[in-house]
């Protein structure tokens, strides 16, 4: 199957300061890449679709101003999360898919803000 | 929105057992994945099945597109297999098809 890496794995970071998530598509080609959030013990929320070249587009609810993404190359794709606060830690998950309709998701990267 | 509901949210079984898992949805799909998230919290994918059965080693899923479900079937359950598992559907099929995330079966294989 294909491989998706993300990093870091883990960040902590003081309240205020913004934090860059990298989703990276290592032997596939990605023109859209999809960023999930996902609270302890709870299901994924798609949070945004990223699209290479383009900008991306927001679930309802979600402050494209507090998630920029950029989706620079067809391997790489971006989370930037903004001025962060407590109330953004969560576990980041992204996911792409190849050239089938399966959808191949990341490590995952757990954000601490204190 | 499409709603995915999964059950049970919560099981506990003995290194051996059996057990299926069901997911039901609220309108038709034509993309639908089963997947294990790991302690860990990584994704694995364990089966792409918007319709009919699949098998792979110790695992088998069944879904019934018209009736709006999809069954996951475990047999001879390990400890690995301890986790949660997700179903997750799209209306459309594609790279760029947007999934919606099931409420999740989190699996606790005792020894």
């Amino acid at each position: 199957g294909a491989v998706v890496s993300q990093h870091p794995s883990r960040v902590i970071c003081k309240s205020g300061t913004s934090v860059k998530i990298e989703c990276r598509s290592l032997d596939f080609q990605a023109t859209t890449m999809f960023w999930y959030r996902q609270f302890p013990k709870k299901s994924l929320m798609l949070m945004a679709t990223s699209n290479e070249g383009s900008k991306a587009t927001y679930e309802q609810g979600v402050e494209k101003d507090k998630f920029l993404i950029n989706h620079a190359s067809l391997t790489l794709s971006t989370l930037t999360v903004t001025s962060a606060h407590p109330e953004d830690s969560s576990f980041y998950i992204c996911s792409g898919g190849g050239h089938t309709d399966t959808q191949y998701f990341g490590p995952g990267t757990r954000l601490t803000v204190l | 929105g499409i709603q995915v509901e999964q059950s049970p949210p919560d099981l506990i079984l003995q290194e051996g057992a059996n057990s299926t898992l069901r997911c039901n949805f609220s309108d038709s799909v034509n993309n639908l994945q089963w997947f294990h998230q790991n302690p860990w919290g990584q994704l694995i994918n364990l089966f792409y099945i918007p319709s009919g059965t699949k098998q792979n080693g110790r695992l088998s899923a069944t879904t019934v597109a018209t009736e709006r479900y999809s069954l996951l079937y475990i047999s001879s359950s390990q400890t690995t297999d301890s986790g949660v598992y997700f179903c997750a559907v799209a209306l459309n099929t594609g790279t760029a098809s947007k999934l919606t995330f099931g409420t999740g079966t989190r699996l606790q294989v005792t020894l």
